[in-house]
């Protein structure tokens, strides 16, 4: 079963525009994580921001978490056409031996012009 | 390259035929896990490995579905009896495990297709 939900499905933009994507899930969380995948390079883990963080940055990610609406966002900045994939939100369960699995979202497709 | 690996790549078979699906890890792993990606969908969790121990399976894994990791180094999936909705992507990851979860990285997957 999908844990979240993603938004939008599909994202369509032009090269250094920023895009912004949203995920929102449903039970308590140790972490949330966000993956890229395209069909060159798989899945590829891109940030982890952990249940007692509000924000952090990678390169030209930003990520947000609000656990109280149970909502996550990632920002991508300055975008170019090699970030055109599709990303997921994947959430790790807080407590007992289940904090390895991740539960990932549906996604959202991006496609970035040139 | 000292990625994650997993062979085949993809594989075709008949309703009905038993298939075997091998995950290699990053070396210095010590958990493994299995998911399984639709078109569409993002991959769901199927079970996982701490060393040569099974932690957890989904729901999702009936009987016709075994996973072991003998030696806490690769891993082996094997579906018997298979049904046309086995079709999927089966994804492996790997990770150094902790207690506040860590990013888990990626094998390429084996694409299976049951005719």
């Amino acid at each position: 079963s999908q844990q979240g939900e993603e938004d939008p499905q599909a994202l369509s933009i032009q090269e250094g525009e920023n895009a912004t994507m949203n995920c929102s899930y449903k039970t308590s969380i140790n972490n949330l994580q966000w993956y890229r995948q395209n069909s060159g390079r798989g899945l590829v883990h891109l940030i982890l921001i952990r249940s007692n963080e509000r924000e952090k940055h990678s390169g030209r990610l930003r990520v947000t978490l609000d656990t109280s609406k149970k909502s996550s966002s990632l920002l991508i900045t300055a975008s170019r056409a090699a970030d055109t994939a599709s990303y997921f939100c994947a959430t790790g369960p807080a407590g007992g031996t289940s904090y390895g699995k991740l539960t990932f979202g549906q996604g959202t497709i991006l496609t970035v012009h040139p | 390259d000292t990625g994650v690996s997993q062979d085949p790549r993809h594989k075709i078979t008949k309703r009905g035929q038993n298939v075997t699906f091998r995950c290699d890890p990053i070396s210095e792993h010590n958990r493994l896990y299995w998911y399984r990606q639709t078109l569409g969908q993002g991959p769901e969790f199927l079970t996982y490995f701490q060393n040569e121990a099974q932690l957890e399976k989904s729901r999702l894994l009936s009987d016709r579905f075994s996973a072991e990791r003998p030696k806490g180094s690769f891993s082996t999936l094997e579906i018997q009896r298979t049904e046309q909705g086995d079709s999927a992507m089966y994804l492996c990851a790997s990770n150094q495990g902790g207690t506040s979860g860590n990013g888990q990285f990626f094998g390429p997957g084996t694409r299976l297709t049951v005719l």
